[in-house]
């Protein structure tokens, strides 16, 4: 099992292009998550999908959009790329919370580095 | 105010030693606690999760969780210089997941 994949592992952009980091998974989570981790900001959660076909907003969705395409993938995308958007991106995944509202440990990916110029 | 706060360190430690590490959270209602390992230029990777208030071991480590004082600490026990790593707290409130700054620990051979 790989278990969570991302692509690319680095990427630089120019202000104003657009790209889309893709993510895997293959342990039939059916929650999935996109961070950014910026030097003393910790881990900043983007966008989740709590199970197939849902999206919500985390804590800094701003020039972000999501796309949950089916229970394995999940991407992420930047439509007009701006320098305060050079950040480390992971993608995690996890099983849906307990009924009694108990989260499961989140596994994540390599990461992205991306750099906006 | 921040959900979740670290002291970020940088904590060293000799070889051997104990090391402790802390984490605050806000009150809100929260059932699950985490404690991640981040190498240098590596993703988090899960070290311990807890549920329930006291103490819960596992090998060398050690989480501690106190939710009346919204505190959950991590303890390693004979560290070692592959401990020298950033570790990070994580509280779920709902389906968000916050995470503190993480502290850096450096264990010195």
């Amino acid at each position: 099992n790989a278990g969570v994949t991302q692509t690319p592992k680095f990427q630089v952009l120019k202000t104003g292009q657009s790209m889309t980091l893709q993510c895997a998974q293959d342990m039939n989570h059916n929650s999935m998550y996109w961070y950014r981790q910026d030097p003393g900001m910790g881990l900043r959660l983007i966008y989740y999908s709590a199970s197939e076909g849902t999206t919500d907003k985390g804590e800094v969705p701003n020039g972000y959009n999501v796309s949950r395409l089916n229970k394995r993938e999940f991407s992420l995308r930047l439509e007009s790329a701006a320098p305060s958007q050079t950040s480390v991106y992971f993608c995690a995944s996890s099983e849906t919370l307990s009924l009694a509202g108990s989260a499961y440990e989140q596994y994540f990916g390599p990461g992205t580095r991306l750099t906006v110029t | 105010q921040k959900e979740v706060e670290q002291n970020s360190g940088p904590l060293s430690v000799p070889e051997g030693a104990i090391a402790s590490l802390n984490c605050t959270y806000s009150d809100r209602v929260s059932q699950s606690f985490f404690w991640y390992r981040q190498y240098s230029g590596k993703s988090p990777e899960l070290i311990m999760s807890i549920y329930s208030n006291g103490d819960k071991e596992d090998g060398r480590f050690t989480a501690q969780l106190n939710k009346a004082s919204q505190y959950v600490s991590l303890l390693i026990r004979d560290s070692q210089p592959s401990d020298s790593a950033t570790y990070l707290c994580a509280v779920n409130f709902g389906n968000q997941f916050y995470f503190g700054t993480g502290t850096s620990l450096t264990v010195i051979p």
